[in-house]
């Protein structure tokens, strides 16, 4: 079975640091990889992919790939208040299927 | 961009009634949608994925004659529950892929909230 484990937290971190979540993920042959925001009753919002080993940077975020320890994060510089949200992580597994396999996400909270 | 969205936003329906839930890509062609259903406090769980023409592929344990998927074409897809009872009441997202390439990005729409009384 195709899984994704992440902590679930709550990761709870100052306003101004960095937040770094993680993700796991049981299928080598997974080809591209998702992280997404999802506050308290709205649905998830897609924040960055990535599908090549490194690292990516969009602004505050940065998202780094190993898949040699099938491994995924997501680090938040600058950590603010309004980051303070659900974070999953979505994984496309090998097939050509466009279906995502995501955790159960991570809890963060920016305090001020 | 990428925008989907659906409706409604919000429905509160008696036991036993049918409700229907559209979901629109916007401003792109989606190849693919998907229906997700997610409790209070749970992770997003898939329902089923739908291909614009044919037929919808349901998750083990999705029953598809109570949860009736429609993909008339590449910007419109629709869920209906049918005869819906109160465990049926739940946060309904649906979710649109462009295809293609190497990424399969979702993009979500804001989600259907649904109450059966």
């Amino acid at each position: 079975q195709k899984e994704v484990e992440q902590n679930s937290g709550p990761l709870s971190v100052p306003e101004g640091a960095i937040a770094s979540l993680n993700c796991t993920y049981s299928d080598r042959g997974s080809q591209s990889f998702f992280w997404y925001r999802q506050y308290s009753g709205k649905s998830p919002e897609l924040i960055m992919f990535i599908y090549s080993n490194g690292d990516k940077e969009d602004g505050r975020f940065t998202a780094q790939l190993n898949k040699a320890s099938q491994y995924v994060s997501l680090l938040i510089r600058d950590s603010q208040p309004s980051d303070s949200a659900t974070y999953l992580c979505a994984v496309n597994t090998q097939g050509g299927s466009e279906k995502l396999v995501f955790g159960k996400g991570t809890k963060l909270t920016v305090n001020p | 961009g990428a925008v989907v969205s659906q409706h409604p936003s919000r429905v509160i329906c008696k036991s036993g009634t049918s409700v229907k839930i559209e979901c629109r890509s916007l401003d792109f062609q989606a190849t693919t949608m998907f229906w997700y259903r997610q409790f209070p406090k749970q992770s997003l769980m898939l329902m089923a994925t739908s291909n614009e023409g044919s037929k919808a592929t349901y998750e083990q344990g999705v029953e598809k004659d109570k949860f009736l998927i429609n993909h008339a074409s590449l910007t419109l897809s629709t869920l209906t529950v049918t005869s819906a009872h109160p465990e049926d009441s739940s946060f309904y997202i649906c979710s649109a892929s462009k295809g293609g390439g190497v990424s399969y990005e979702q993009y979500f729409g804001p989600g259907t909230r649904l109450t059966v009384t």
